[in-house]
């Protein structure tokens, strides 16, 4: 049973571009939620996708946006990096009728914006 | 908004010792779910243990336990007989209890086992 796979593992951008990141959930998964993690720091929530819309939103800019596809993958888009933008990002999948709470994570994608 | 608190940036433990880790959170829910998740270096992160706000009774995974104290909104994670294996980041994390699968989460403590 495959768990939560993301890719790329590794990237480099300079400042302005844009950047797809790409998550597959875990078998039987249909909610598919983003974290940023910056260096030495705790996970943030930026959104979360159920049934290819967005559920909720943390406090991120208008830069970070996502889409969720039918078959519960999903990408994360982020258009203007800045320096800033650097940090480990996290997918996570869970069931969205489950009630154990408990979230699944991939090893994430780590984004270097020089 | 929840605020999750762990106020130890880095523990250090000899190898077959305990280790506690603190936490602390605000909320003005009564009913949320508390977890310990593991990062260890370059890896993903895991969960340890789980808390339901409602059950009384504090959790426990083999050498994992936790201290749940409500009132005092205080969640601590033990590590009994550590093992060089259990190096790694710890984070302690709330969710509401819908559960929304939305974590808010601490800082972060590093735990270093010594041989």
């Amino acid at each position: 049973d495959a768990g939560v796979t993301q890719s790329p593992t590794h990237l480099i951008k300079t400042r302005g571009q844009q950047v797809t990141l790409r998550c597959s959930p875990k078998s039987g998964h249909d909610t598919v939620s983003w974290y940023q993690q910056a260096l030495g720091q705790g996970p943030q929530f930026i959104f979360q996708y159920y049934e290819e819309e967005e559920r909720q939103r943390g406090n991120f800019p208008d830069r970070f946006s996502g889409h969720q596809f039918p078959n519960y993958s999903s990408e994360l888009n982020v258009n203007a990096l800045l320096l800033g933008d650097s940090a480990l990002y996290l997918c996570a999948s869970s069931s969205g009728t489950g009630m154990t709470g408990e979230l699944f994570f991939g090893e994430g994608s780590r984004l270097t914006v020089l | 908004a929840q605020t999750v608190t762990q106020s130890q940036p880095e523990m250090s433990v000899q190898e077959a010792e305990t280790v506690t880790l603190s936490c602390t959170y605000d909320t003005s829910e009564n009913n949320y779910y508390l977890f310990w998740y593991k990062q260890p270096p370059s890896r993903q992160m895991i969960l340890v243990i789980r808390q339901e706000a409602y059950k009384q009774q504090n959790a426990t995974e083999n050498r994992f336990s936790v201290n749940f104290q409500k009132a005092a909104k205080s969640f601590s994670l033990k590590i009994s007989d550590s093992q060089l294996g259990d190096t790694a980041m710890y984070f302690c994390a709330f969710m509401t209890a819908r559960p929304d699968y939305k974590l808010s989460f601490g800082a972060g403590t590093t735990v270093t086992v010594r041989a």
